[in-house]
């Protein structure tokens, strides 16, 4: 079964200044899809970038970029420029597939990124 | 406008009672979702609908029943309500069947039962 790890509960950046977030995920097929997902307090999960598998080129998306590596089976994502809006939980996910169609996304247990002014 | 929405946002409600909840998105998407989020923030899969028709049904209490009444609905109905049930349903949609399509959310809805 596929799993996603993210092993940081909690992290804290300075406004302006960058920071990681970690993902590990656990799988045996060689074609899937990873996401992060933000939810802030507003509750609403909003998608802040996707790598498909196949890709080498890591995905960049404004201030937030990934580091994938396949064979480690790692998706950190990197937020540059830190904002107080950042604040959030982010959600690493995978999507697997289910009987050769769209399957579901599998979440991590999340990180609480603090941003501090 | 709102691309997936949910109705109601909160809803407190005692043991045993029956409720729904319900989704609507007006992206065009063939698939439709229900996640819960347990009070760790834990999110997972129930069900998945394409074009109305059941593609995952994750191991789930036979309380909790899905419908679809066209492709861009999908109502949680659920029986019985327990204490476990308290928790934040999200409702999302994806374009269709293929590898990789984005989900989008719902705004959740948070159910308590007392």
């Amino acid at each position: 079964a596929q799993t996603v790890t993210q092993s940081q509960p909690e992290m804290s950046v300075q406004e302006a200044e960058t920071v990681t977030l970690s993902c590990t995920y656990d799988t045996s097929e060689s074609d899937y899809y990873l996401f992060w997902y933000k939810q802030p307090p507003s509750r609403q999960m909003i998608l802040v970038i996707r790598q498909e598998a196949y890709k080498q080129q890591n995905a960049t998306e404004n201030r937030f970029s990934v580091n994938f590596q396949k064979a480690a089976k790692s998706f950190s994502l990197k937020i540059s420029d830190s904002q107080l809006g950042d604040a959030a939980m982010y959600f690493c996910a995978f999507l697997t597939f289910y009987g050769g169609s769209q399957g579901n996304l599998i979440f991590g247990k999340g990180t609480k990124l603090s941003v501090k002014p | 406008d709102t691309a997936v929405s949910q109705t109601p946002k909160y809803l407190v409600t005692q043991m045993g009672n029956d409720k729904s909840i319900k989704c609507e998105q007006n992206l065009g998407h063939d698939t439709m979702y229900w996640y819960k989020q347990d009070s760790k923030k834990f999110l997972k899969i129930m069900f998945s609908y394409n074009n109305k028709e059941l593609i995952i049904n994750e191991t789930v209490p036979n309380r909790f029943s899905p419908k679809s009444p066209d492709k861009a609905h999908l109502n949680l109905h659920i029986n019985s309500l327990e204490l476990g049930d308290s928790a934040v349903y999200f409702c999302a949609s994806s374009p269709g069947l293929a590898g990789g399509d984005t989900q989008y959310f719902g705004p959740g809805t948070r159910l308590t039962v007392l």
